[in-house]
């Protein structure tokens, strides 16, 4: 099935630095979001990116869409503690309503 | 209540058995869903519902079973446990409007931790 696939599946950087993560997915897509999960809690939307759009930005986040190489990026600027988290990005099919999560990418900010 | 609850938070079943997680929103949202959360393999989508009467499947529906007689309750029954149903299971809703539930946020509840023995 399309899926997103996020790039790396675990990283860690030290508080201060900016973190990025990466998600490719398969076929074309109305919109691309990207979730955070901190341990043992539910997901937590983020941001929302549609098709048309090239980038966002909301607080410390910046997201990028390139459609032509169907991927994504979430950047965080000046990383905090309360950073660490799973972070994951979902997809829709132009075809059905059912969003695709990805597998996640684990970050670990570091003191 | 506000926004999204699921019931039970954990429960330890024994294999065979019949269970029904319970997920609910006050936020009158048209749309539902019921993901899997396995370690390594991500959330993966079992059931949806885009508005209240009508169900769709996801990626793994086998075994699982729901209904959306309103808008605010969507059940997930296990009609007979396999170990392999061990999971965290995560309710989520969105506005969906238009039936594009794809085009929405989705707000997702507090999970329910399941063992099957």
């Amino acid at each position: 099935s399309q899926q997103g696939e996020e790039d790396p599946q675990a990283l860690s950087i030290q508080e201060g630095e900016n973190a990025t993560m990466n998600c490719s997915y398969k076929t074309s897509i109305n919109n691309l979001q990207w979730y955070r999960q901190n341990s043992g809690r539910g997901l937590v939307h983020l941001i929302l990116i549609r098709s048309n759009e090239r980038e966002k930005h909301s607080g410390r986040l910046r997201v990028t869409l390139d459609t032509s190489k169907k991927s994504s990026s979430l950047l965080i600027t000046a990383s905090r503690a309360a950073d660490t988290a799973s972070y994951f990005c979902a997809t829709d099919a132009r075809r059905d309503d059912k969003i695709i999560f990805g597998k996640g990418t684990r970050l670990h900010i570091l003191p | 209540i506000a926004g999204i609850t699921q019931a039970p938070t954990s429960q330890i079943l024994a294999a065979g058995r019949r269970m029904t997680l319970r997920c609910t929103q006050d936020m009158r949202h048209n749309a539902m869903y019921w993901y899997r959360q396995d370690l390594g393999l991500g959330l993966r989508l079992i059931h949806y519902s885009n508005t209240a009467g009508t169900t769709g499947k996801g990626e793994v529906p086998d075994g699982y079973s729901v209904s959306r007689a309103n808008t605010d309750d969507f059940p997930l029954t296990l009609a007979s446990a396999v170990p392999s149903q061990t999971s965290v299971y995560f309710c989520a809703s969105s506005p969906g409007t238009s039936g594009r539930a794809s085009y929405n946020e989705q707000f997702f509840g507090p999970g329910t931790r399941l063992t099957v023995l």
